[in-house]
């Protein structure tokens, strides 16, 4: 079984440029979530898609970040203007949801892309 | 929301000696608990988890325990080997909903060979 596929794995851009990163979670898998980790940390969440609807963005820079998921597939995630402290990885995972009130569903995490902005 | 406090930040063991990471949780009502390993450059992978319905779950080398009174749990690994060697981050369901998940800061483990 294929697992969480991401690209590009490596970006470097200037500062004020536009940037995409592209998911496509596991087959089957209905959630989709975009998380953030910066040097030295865990992942934090940016936002959370169940099918093609965003569920829980609260923790997303909406300014400058913007996410969808077009036919509940695939997913793009975009900043623009990047800023100096948008340098970090940009990871994607995905789970199937169990339709369970409460019950947190197993997640995998693709390989990331790393992003740097200059 | 969760808090999720991961302890040590780093640590060094001998090859075949074992090794304890713990974590604190701060939402009594978090009943699903993953441990992702990272090596550089690498994605996360899960490597065992718990849910709340037990207290102690074994893979092989290694093994969750879950105190839900204390609201901690540890990841043992033993007769470490130098391909044990990355950071390790344990997790708490997001008070969200509980489908995302909050992360701790990470444990940079190396086996020393």
């Amino acid at each position: 079984e294929a697992g969480v596929v991401q690209s590009p794995r490596y970006k470097i851009i200037e500062k004020k440029q536009p940037v995409a990163f592209w998911c496509n979670p596991i087959s089957g898998h209905n959630t989709l979530y975009w998380y953030r980790q910066n040097l030295g940390q865990g992942p934090e969440l940016l936002i959370r898609y169940e099918n093609e609807e965003a569920v829980d963005d609260s923790q997303l820079p909406k300014d400058r970040f913007s996410a969808e998921r077009l036919k509940g597939v695939d997913s793009t995630l975009k900043i623009q203007p990047a800023e100096l402290g948008d340098s970090a990885v940009y990871l994607c995972a995905s789970s199937l949801d169990s339709r369970v009130a409460g019950v947190t569903d197993t997640q995998y995490f693709g390989p990331g892309t790393r992003l740097t902005v200059l | 929301g969760e808090n999720v406090e991961q302890h040590p930040s780093t640590l060094s063991v001998q090859e075949g000696d074992s090794a304890v990471i713990k974590c604190t949780y701060s939402d009594s009502a978090s009943n699903y608990f993953p441990w992702y390993k990272q090596e550089l450059g690498k994605r996360p992978q899960l490597i065992i988890d718990i849910r709340s319905n037990v207290g102690e779950k074994k893979d092989q080398r290694i093994a969750v325990t879950l105190n839900k009174t204390a609201k901690h749990f540890s990841l043992h690994i033993t007769e470490t080997q130098p391909e044990d060697s990355a950071v390790y981050f344990c997790a708490a369901p997001s008070d969200t909903g509980r489908r995302a998940l909050t992360f701790g800061s990470g444990t940079r483990l190396q086996v020393q060979p």
